[in-house]
């Protein structure tokens, strides 16, 4: 089946240490995203990715980084920079850029700081 | 700076009955406008996309309607039933930031069986 898969679904951080989210599309979509999901709010944008090799700050992104090496992967670092990481990370992709295309998520991943 | 605002924030309502969900936005000039599902603890699930030339989208029981002009989407879900509770969030595209989109933050639905 096509579709997107966030690794790992739940994932516990101690202070100072960072961790990385892997995300996974077999979609062949070009476009990708990191978004971060805190209760009552709405999405925010952390990266975007529009191509391999290329990719954008999004609103928060200070204490995130990413990488795109390959088409059909977008993992998600943060880092101990990152001041209150606990949250819900949303990783997602389309065709090409949103302005036509449906964009599609992951199942997502649970961080909490220990 | 576009906005997006979801009314109401939550609702409860008996199976069976007809609903309408709404999402207002601030800025008119949009590309597009997707309707999501989200259950809870899960990624998000997209419902409709409606491209900024047209009014409406239907699929199944559902169907979203634009009225760019007035900054207005609505969601209309008929003969609602249990599993259509979920919270629904729209996303509006509209060129700004590095992905354009700009989300609600969603309407909670309990279907009371």
């Amino acid at each position: 089946d096509g579709g997107i898969t966030q690794s790992p679904k739940y994932l516990f951080r101690k202070e100072g240490q960072n961790v990385t989210l892997s995300c996974e599309q077999n979609l062949n979509h070009d476009a990708m995203y990191w978004y971060r999901q805190d209760p009552g709010q709405g999405l925010r944008l952390i990266y975007y990715s529009q191509i391999v090799n290329d990719f954008q700050k999004g609103d928060i992104a200070e204490g995130y980084s990413v990488s795109r090496e390959k088409k059909e992967s977008f993992p998600l670092t943060v880092t101990s920079a990152q001041k209150n990481p606990t949250a819900f990370y949303l990783c997602a992709s389309s065709i090409g850029r949103s302005s036509e295309n449906t964009i599609y998520f992951g199942e997502g991943s649970w961080l909490t700081v220990v | 700076k576009q906005e997006v605002t979801q009314i109401p924030a939550a609702l409860s309502v008996p199976e069976g009955e007809n609903l309408v969900l709404n999402c207002s936005f601030t800025d008119s000039a949009i590309y597009n406008l997707q309707w999501f599902r989200q259950d809870p603890g899960k990624g998000l699930t997209s419902l409709l996309l409606i491209q900024s030339s047209q009014r409406e989208q239907t699929s199944g029981r559902l169907n979203a309607s634009l009225d760019k002009s007035s900054g207005r989407s609505t969601l209309y879900i008929a003969a609602s039933q249990p599993g259509d509770s979920a919270t629904y969030l729209c996303a509006v595209h509209s060129g700004g930031g590095a992905d354009g989109l700009t989300f609600g933050k969603g309407t909670h639905l309990i279907i009371q069986p």
